[in-house]
């Protein structure tokens, strides 16, 4: 079985400054990890993934994450938010061996930004 | 490339009614997959249909069932509503195979009075 732990729920930041949101996973079997947004009133959509290779991955609208196995992470960053970033922000992790696309999700951390 | 779509939008249904909730998913994918968002216990995963067979399911009571046709539309029903299925439900599709992104429609908000 698998978990994602969202260490903040929310997270206050003003415009133009750097944000880290936290991810941490427990999982028996290897996994894929994700990043998804949600704007109010929407369905979920992807920031990026890690699938293999580089630890570092880059993803849409300026957002990077880094995959740290030893320590079962997957924390978000962007350098510099816009107002526009404000979102809850959702992890997930994917088994790499079953054959289903079962996404286990994070409790969300909600992103505000003020200017 | 049209999107996931999901309807109806927005449902109030009273205790006890049943629903049916739709999902296209985007041309191509075959695999779907049902969540439920709620404030309290975020998402959860309900079930997934691969080529219209339920390949995985979650941990939620037998009144929460589901289908998918060939055309890989998928619907899922709940019955003998209940207050705490108020929530908004998310449907995703995937072509399937390992490592692929779920794609996500914008969901149906579910409130039962």
């Amino acid at each position: 079985a698998q978990s994602v732990t969202q260490l903040d729920s929310q997270v206050p930041v003003f415009e133009e400054a750097p944000v880290e949101l936290r991810c941490n996973y427990s999982s028996s079997v290897s996994v894929y990890l994700f990043w998804y947004v949600q704007y109010p009133n929407q369905g979920l959509q992807l920031l990026l993934k890690y699938l293999s290779g580089s630890t570092l991955v880059k993803g849409i609208n300026g957002f990077e994450a880094e995959f740290n196995k030893s320590q079962t992470s997957f924390h978000l960053r962007k350098p510099s938010v816009h107002i526009s970033d404000t979102a809850e922000y959702f992890c997930a992790v994917k088994p790499r061996e079953m054959g289903y696309s079962t996404l286990t999700f994070g409790k969300g951390t909600m992103l505000l930004v003020s200017p | 490339k049209a999107g996931v779509t999901q309807t109806p939008r927005y449902l109030i249904k009273t205790r006890g009614q049943q629903v049916t909730l739709s999902c296209s998913p985007i041309s191509g994918h075959r695999s779907v997959s049902w969540y439920q968002q709620t404030p309290g216990q975020g998402l959860q995963f309900l079930f997934e249909y691969f080529s219209e067979t339920q390949r995985n399911k979650g941990n939620f009571p037998g009144r929460f069932s589901g289908r998918q046709f060939s055309n890989s539309r998928s619907e899922m029903n709940v019955s003998t509503l209940e207050l705490g299925d108020s929530a908004l439900y998310l449907c995703a599709s995937t072509i399937g195979g390992p490592g692929t992104e779920a794609f996500f429609g914008q969901g149906t908000r579910l409130t039962v009075v």
